[in-house]
């Protein structure tokens, strides 16, 4: 089944406490996404990757950083979250150009 | 990547035909016009996208107007399940942000029974 995969759903962490939000998809996509979901603010743009080893900024990228060293993967890194970011967050794939967007299943993180 | 402006909220009988109105009247030659929608708090959900003719799938029908400054987007039957925000994005199919999707507030789609 094609699909992405976020990891974990739910995080309770606490401030300054690195993290790593797994993403994967097996659809063979080159390009791959972060998303963050805020009340009121809606989705917005972390950061992008149109393949591997080409990553940049979305609307929104201070305090994260993202990796692509393999096609399939693209982790969201938080080196030392804080409580702005807590946050609902998509990871999401699509192929060069192609019209269709996947997006994971979100997750949810709470910094305390 | 033009602007789009959707109403807050909409109702619908299930059963009953949905239609929900969206306005980008600066949209340019190039771009887009795409349907996602999100079930309470699960990841966007692709539905349709067309660029100036009307479009059919399995799940909705697209239509755009001849001068593509609106379109709407109709699901034929509403059931229960579609209940969701619904978000129309306009977006040039190249460039260097071609993946990217902007997202508006959208509009909140209540299916009633």
């Amino acid at each position: 089944e094609a699909q992405v995969t976020q990891n974990p759903r739910y995080l309770i962490t606490v401030t300054g406490k690195k993290l790593t939000v797994t993403c994967s998809q097996n659809m063979n996509h080159e390009y791959m996404s972060w998303y963050r979901q805020d009340p009121g603010l809606g989705l917005r743009q972390i950061y992008y990757s149109m393949n591997v080893e080409v990553t940049d900024k979305g609307d929104v990228p201070e305090g994260y950083k993202v990796s692509r060293k393999e096609k399939r993967n693209f982790p969201l890194i938080l080196e030392s979250p804080s409580p702005n970011q807590t946050s609902l967050y998509f990871c999401a794939s699509s192929f060069h150009g192609g019209p269709e967007a996947f997006f994971g299943q979100g997750t949810r993180l709470t910094v305390v | 990547d033009a602007k789009t402006t959707q109403p807050t909220s909409m109702d619908c009988a299930e059963g009953r035909a949905a239609n929900l109105p969206c306005n980008h009247s600066t949209i340019s030659g190039n771009e887009y016009v795409y349907w996602y929608r999100q079930i309470h708090s699960q990841g966007p959900q692709y539905i349709i996208h067309g660029l100036k003719n009307n479009e059919t799938n399995e799940m909705a029908s697209l239509i755009i107007t001849e001068d593509r400054k609106s379109s709407t987007l109709i699901l034929p039957h509403a059931t229960l399940r579609d209940t969701a925000v619904y978000y129309c994005i306009v977006r040039s199919a190249g460039g260097t942000s071609y993946g990217k999707l902007t997202f508006g507030q959208g509009t909140i789609l209540t299916v009633h029974p």
